[in-house]
């Protein structure tokens, strides 16, 4: 069975600065999606980037980029140039291409943004 | 990106009851889905709501107790039946156009059971 881990549960930093979110995962799966999800306090899910396992190169999204090492089995989230609007819990989750958008999450990050 | 409305979106519940969650997205979808987020924790995935057909229920989730609905490819429900205080938790639908698109969520309900 596949697992994710996030190893940081809570993450803090300063406005404009950049951070690191850290995640693993366990698979034995060659073919897979892996994303970052952000839940701030309204509770809505709401996707942040996505990357296929088979995309050597990492996927970006304006301020958002991912650190994929495949064969470590890592997925980290760079957030540059941080905003208040940040602020959030962030969740690192693993998809099999078998599973059919069945989604296995990680424990979270709370991420705080300092002014 | 699809919409997805949950109704109720918090609620404190006596236990022993019943809790009937609807979600309703805007546009027709291949996949709907129901999540459990227990305080504190992350999201585990309680069932695959199919329509037309039966649930398909993970590891640790029943259907006397969870029971789902999906009459068409826009709404789902699920009931949380006989609820004691461990049923406190959000609970979140998800629904996906296709097998190798996202996955959109819903707001979630907050349940509170006293």
């Amino acid at each position: 069975a596949q697992t994710v881990t996030q190893s940081q549960p809570e993450m803090s930093v300063q406005e404009a600065e950049t951070v690191t979110l850290s995640c693993t995962y366990d698979t034995s799966e060659s073919d897979y999606y892996l994303f970052w999800y952000k839940q701030p306090p309204s509770r809505q899910m709401i996707l942040v980037i996505r990357q296929e396992a088979y995309k050597q190169q990492n996927a970006t999204e304006n301020r958002f980029s991912v650190n994929f090492q495949k064969a470590a089995k890592s997925f980290s989230l760079k957030i540059s140039d941080s905003q208040l609007g940040d602020a959030a819990m962030y969740f690192c989750a693993y998809r099999s291409l078998a599973a059919t958008n069945k989604l296995i999450f990680g424990t979270g990050t709370l991420l705080a943004v300092q002014p | 990106s699809a919409v997805i409305s949950q109704k109720p979106s918090r609620d404190i519940c006596q236990r022993g009851t019943s809790l009937t969650i609807q979600c309703q997205v805007d546009s027709q979808v291949t996949m709907m889905f129901w999540y459990r987020q227990q305080p504190g924790q992350s999201l585990t995935l309680i069932a695959t709501a199919n329509q037309g057909s039966e649930a398909t229920y993970e590891s640790g989730f029943v259907i006397d107790k969870f029971p789902i609905s999906r009459p068409n490819l826009t709404f789902s429900t699920l009931t949380v039946s006989n609820m004691s205080p461990e049923d406190s938790s959000i609970y979140l639908c998800s629904a996906a156009a296709s097998p190798d698109t996202e996955a959109f969520f819903g707001q979630g309900t907050r349940l509170t059971v006293v």
